[in-house]
């Protein structure tokens, strides 16, 4: 089983360019989320969603946007990248019903 | 809100030695608590959960017992290894799968 799949794997961006970072599960989770984290502050909440066409803000949703046509995709956008979103992002999925939350292996990117 | 405390780091033990890293938390409702780790340069790992109080997780000989009483989740070890040195995060999690983690702790292990 692939689990939660992310791409890149690492990306350098140069600042004011866009990107998207993809995230695909394919367990029919219904609750995905993306985190960020940073050196010292653990992992923070930027989106989630609770199922296709349903998404909402976490702690630190500004700069990203994000949508859910399927199941199976969650991508993270990138509209106009700062150096301040440097960064490891994590994409996690989850069903209604479990406790236990699966973690993709993570997306280096950096932003000059 | 919700939020989780881990005690400062960096922890650096000899192998064999006992280890113990705190957690405490602060969160309405009833939270499940859980322990990741990330060895270097890898994504998260799932360590050990406890989704009710006084229920023990339990992997790899980390044990962490939920404390309702003392809203604490601490991690312990009998003897680490050195294949143990990683970034060890607790977290609570909620309602939609949300998760809310401490800064981390990060454990060396010495020969």
């Amino acid at each position: 089983n692939a689990g939660v799949t992310q791409t890149p794997k690492f990306q350098v961006l140069k600042t004011g360019q866009s990107m998207t970072l993809q995230c695909a599960q394919d367990m029919n989770h219904e609750y995905m989320s993306w985190y960020r984290q940073d050196p010292g502050m653990g992992l923070r909440l930027i989106h989630y969603s609770v199922g296709a066409g349903i998404t909402d803000q976490g702690e630190v949703p500004n700069g990203y946007n994000v949508s859910r046509s399927t199941t199976e995709d969650f991508p993270l956008r990138l509209l106009s990248a700062a150096p301040s979103q440097t960064s490891v992002y994590f994409c996690a999925a989850r069903d209604f019903s479990g406790n236990t939350i699966y973690f993709g292996e993570g997306s280096w990117l950096t932003v000059v | 809100g919700d939020s989780v405390t881990q005690m400062e780091g960096p922890v650096t033990l000899s192998e064999e030695a006992f280890l113990t890293i705190n957690c405490t938390y602060t969160a309405t409702g009833y939270p499940s608590l859980f322990w990741y780790v990330q060895y270097p340069g890898e994504g998260l790992q799932l360590l050990l959960k406890a989704t009710k109080a006084d229920d023990k997780g339990s992997n790899k000989g980390f044990e962490a017992t939920y404390r309702k009483e003392t809203t604490s989740f601490h991690l312990e070890k009998g003897s680490v290894q050195v294949s143990d040195s990683a970034v060890y995060f607790c977290a609570l999690g909620t309602d939609y799968g949300k998760l809310t983690f401490g800064q981390g702790t990060i454990l060396t292990v010495h020969p």
